[in-house]
């Protein structure tokens, strides 16, 4: 079946410190794998997505390469700032071609940046 | 501006109530999804409906209905079968084919 594992959290940085957020998969078929962020009482935005193998989705410095071979798509940021702290969720899509576009989300990691 | 909108953003009702969640979207759509997130847990998707009256049930569609009378509405009722109805309650909208969803703000419901 289809499945998300990610990191634990909470995880807490200061501000400019590297982020790394690991997501792993299970799929069937190739998916689309995405990450949203919620940040407090709002509901989920998406924050970037890759489509097929090797493909990089970026979106306001974090990037997520689709590693088909390690069944991974880390999130990464290079510096984070305060306004990042939020709850980041890792999601695949069903399998392409099917015509429920219903997504598997991952737990969420919550991220907490200090100034 | 396109977008999903659910009201209220707080909803407050007795145990043994049914409750409507409204979910309104303007993006031309045809897929909507109503999701259910509790403290620490991912998302549980609850009932989907890919175009106007057909839906079909998620992962946890006990205790609650849906309908789909026009493609920008898909209300969901909190029936007072559901045993822990007290959640954050998330609609979703994506076009067919592309798996990319879109989320309205949430509502919580609070049952005491």
């Amino acid at each position: 079946g289809n499945s998300v594992t990610q990191m634990e959290g909470p995880v807490t940085l200061s501000e400019e410190a590297f982020l790394t957020i690991n997501c792993t998969y299970t799929a069937t078929g190739y998916p689309s794998l995405f990450w949203y962020v919620q940040y407090p009482g709002e509901g989920l935005q998406l924050l970037l997505k890759a489509t097929k193998a090797d493909d990089k989705g970026s979106n306001k410095g974090f990037e997520a390469t689709y590693r088909k071979e390690t069944t991974s798509f880390h999130l990464e940021k290079g510096s984070v700032q305060v306004s990042d702290s939020a709850v980041y969720f890792c999601a695949l899509s069903g399998p392409r071609g099917s015509t429920l576009g219903r997504l598997y989300f991952g737990r969420g990691t919550q991220l907490t940046v200090w100034p | 501006d396109g977008g999903i909108t659910q009201s209220p953003k707080y909803l407050f009702r007795k145990e043994g109530q049914n409750v409507t969640l409204s979910c309104e979207q303007n993006l031309n759509h045809d897929a909507m999804y109503w999701y259910r997130q509790d403290p620490g847990q991912g998302l549980r998707l609850i009932y989907y409906s890919q175009i106007v009256n057909d839906f079909q049930k998620g992962d946890i569609a006990e205790g609650y209905s849906v309908s789909r009378e026009k493609k920008e509405s898909f209300p969901l009722t909190v029936t007072s079968a559901q045993k822990n109805p007290t959640a954050f309650y998330l609609c979703a909208s994506s076009t067919q084919g592309f798996y990319e969803q879109y989320f309205g703000p949430g509502t919580r419901l609070t049952v005491t």
